[in-house]
């Protein structure tokens, strides 16, 4: 079975600052997607950003990019230009390539923006 | 607008009551989930569907009962067998085929006292 860890529960960061989450993984698949979810105070998920696993190049959304290493089953977010809207929790997730099968969570890391 | 609705946003039970926690999607996903989060510990997978009239239990399915009657429906039970039955429950759907997100609902806050 697939595990998911993300080892810092909270992280701060300055406005306009950056700062990286970071999440491992445990497989044995060689293909797969994984994903980072935000979840502000409103509860509601929100997707920030996907990574095929089979894409070498690293996914970016605006300010926000991941550092995939296949390899070393890392799969970190940095957030450029940190706004206080970033505020939230954050989740990464794993998600095998076969059909349509769960998401397998991370049990999430709390990011507060300091003004 | 296509979405997920989970309704109500706030339910309040007894303790030794079932409850029925209501999802719908309209985006016409073949793919539905029940997920659980409580503090500290992530979302954890109750139940899920990939078909009508299918459904498989995820990791946490004790105390917990489903159905799948209809595409746009996945009812969520919670029984009185279920332990500790306050949380914050999410439902989920996914578009049929490889590598897509799930898209969540609002959520559902159960408190049973």
């Amino acid at each position: 079975a697939q595990t998911v860890t993300q080892s810092q529960p909270e992280m701060s960061v300055q406005e306009a600052e950056t700062v990286t989450l970071s999440c491992t993984y445990d497989t044995s698949e060689s293909d797969y997607y994984l994903f980072w979810y935000k979840q502000p105070p409103s509860r509601q998920m929100i997707l920030v950003i996907r990574q095929e696993a089979y894409k070498q190049q690293n996914a970016t959304e605006n300010r926000f990019s991941v550092n995939f290493q296949k390899a070393a089953k890392s799969f970190s977010l940095k957030i450029s230009d940190s706004q206080l809207g970033d505020a939230a929790m954050y989740f990464c997730a794993y998600r095998s390539l076969s059909g349509n099968t769960p998401l397998v969570f991370g049990k999430g890391t709390r990011l507060s923006v300091i003004a | 607008d296509g979405g997920i609705t989970q309704s109500p946003k706030y339910l309040f039970r007894k303790e030794g009551q079932n409850v029925t926690l209501s999802c719908e999607q309209n985006l016409n996903h073949d793919a539905m989930y029940w997920y659980r989060q409580d503090p500290g510990q992530g979302l954890r997978l109750i139940y899920y569907s990939q078909i009508v009239n299918d459904f498989q239990k995820g990791d946490i399915a004790e105390g917990y009962s489903v159905s799948r009657e209809k595409k746009e429906s996945f009812p969520l039970t919670v029984t009185s067998a279920q332990k500790n039955p306050t949380a914050f429950y999410l439902c989920a759907s996914s578009t049929p085929g490889q590598g897509t997100e799930q898209y969540f609902g609002p959520g559902t806050r159960l408190t049973v006292t």
